[in-house]
C-alpha cells in the first residue's frame, strides 16, 4: 500500500462546476498537509497548506484534513478553465521532513 | 535567479551512458529536495540536502543514483550507465531555513530520455 493513495482520474467538469479532489494516507505521523497544482511541463506550485486537522480557505479553494480519518479534500468553487491541471496532495511528518505527494488528479473544465 | 534552475531542461541519451543534471536552488535556500516524475505518476522522493549534507537519501533507486551539493548552493544529481527506465522528469525544489512552514518552490524540471 502507497502511503499516500490519490484517484488519477481523469476528472472533467464543465466551467462553474464546485470540484472535490480527495487524498487518503497511512502514515498517522503526518501533521503538515498540502495540495500543488501542476500546469502540463512545469513544475508543481503551492496551492494550499493545511496543519494538523481543520479546514482552511483561499478565494475559490478550500482545503480540509480530517486526521481521525486520514482524509484530506480540496474543494474548487466556481471552476475555470483555467484551473484545467493536474492536482497533487502532499504531506510531511514535521517541518524539517521530506514531502511525499500523491500521484495527482487530473483535472479538466469544459468552457 | 528568481526561482530554482535547472539544467539541461531537456536530455536525450543513449543507455550506458552517465548523465549529470543540474539544480541551482533559489539564493538562500538551504533545503533541496530531489523528485523524479514518470509520465502520468507522482513525484517520487529521491534525496534531501540540509545546507551540504544529506540527511535523508533514501530514495535513490539504486548505486547508479547519486547527488551532491556544494557551497550550499548547487546541486548535482548523477544517473551512471543509464537504463531505460530511468527516462522521467527529474524536479529540484528548494526552501529557505526561515520558513518552518511549506512552500517548497519547484524547477521547470529537466527531462530525461534514455533511448
Amino acid at each position: 500500500q502507497k502511503e499516500v493513495e490519490q484517484d488519477p482520474g481523469p476528472l472533467s467538469v464543465p466551467e462553474g462546476a464546485i470540484v472535490s479532489l480527495n487524498c487518503t494516507y497511512s502514515n498517522s505521523a503526518f501533521q503538515y498537509f498540502m495540495w500543488y497544482r501542476q500546469y502540463s511541463r512545469k513544475g508543481p506550485e503551492l496551492l494550499m497548506y493545511t496543519y494538523s486537522s481543520g479546514n482552511k480557505e483561499d478565494g475559490r479553494f478550500t482545503a480540509q484534513v480530517d486526521k481521525s480519518s486520514k482524509y484530506i479534500s480540496l474543494f474548487i468553487r466556481d471552476s475555470q478553465p483555467s484551473d484545467s491541471a493536474t492536482y497533487l496532495c502532499a504531506m510531511r511528518k514535521t517541518s524539517y521532513d521530506k514531502v511525499i505527494f500523491g500521484p495527482g488528479t487530473s483535472l479538466s473544465v469544459i468552457p | 535567479g528568481a526561482g530554482v534552475s535547472q539544467s539541461p531542461s531537456n536530455k536525450v541519451t543513449e543507455k550506458g551512458k552517465d548523465v549529470e543534471l543540474r539544480c541551482d536552488p533559489i539564493s538562500g535556500h538551504t533545503a533541496l529536495y530531489w523528485y523524479r516524475q514518470s509520465l502520468g505518476q507522482g513525484l517520487e522522493f529521491l534525496i534531501y540536502f540540509q545546507g551540504n549534507s544529506a540527511p535523508d537519501k533514501s530514495g535513490l533507486p539504486s548505486d547508479r543514483f547519486s547527488a551532491e551539493r556544494t557551497g550550499g548552493s548547487v546541486s548535482t544529481l548523477t544517473i551512471q550507465r543509464t537504463q531505460q527506465e530511468d527516462s522521467a522528469v527529474y524536479l529540484c525544489a528548494s526552501r529557505p531555513m526561515t520558513d518552518s512552514g511549506n512552500t517548497i518552490y519547484f524547477g521547470e524540471g529537466s527531462w530525461l530520455t534514455v533511448v
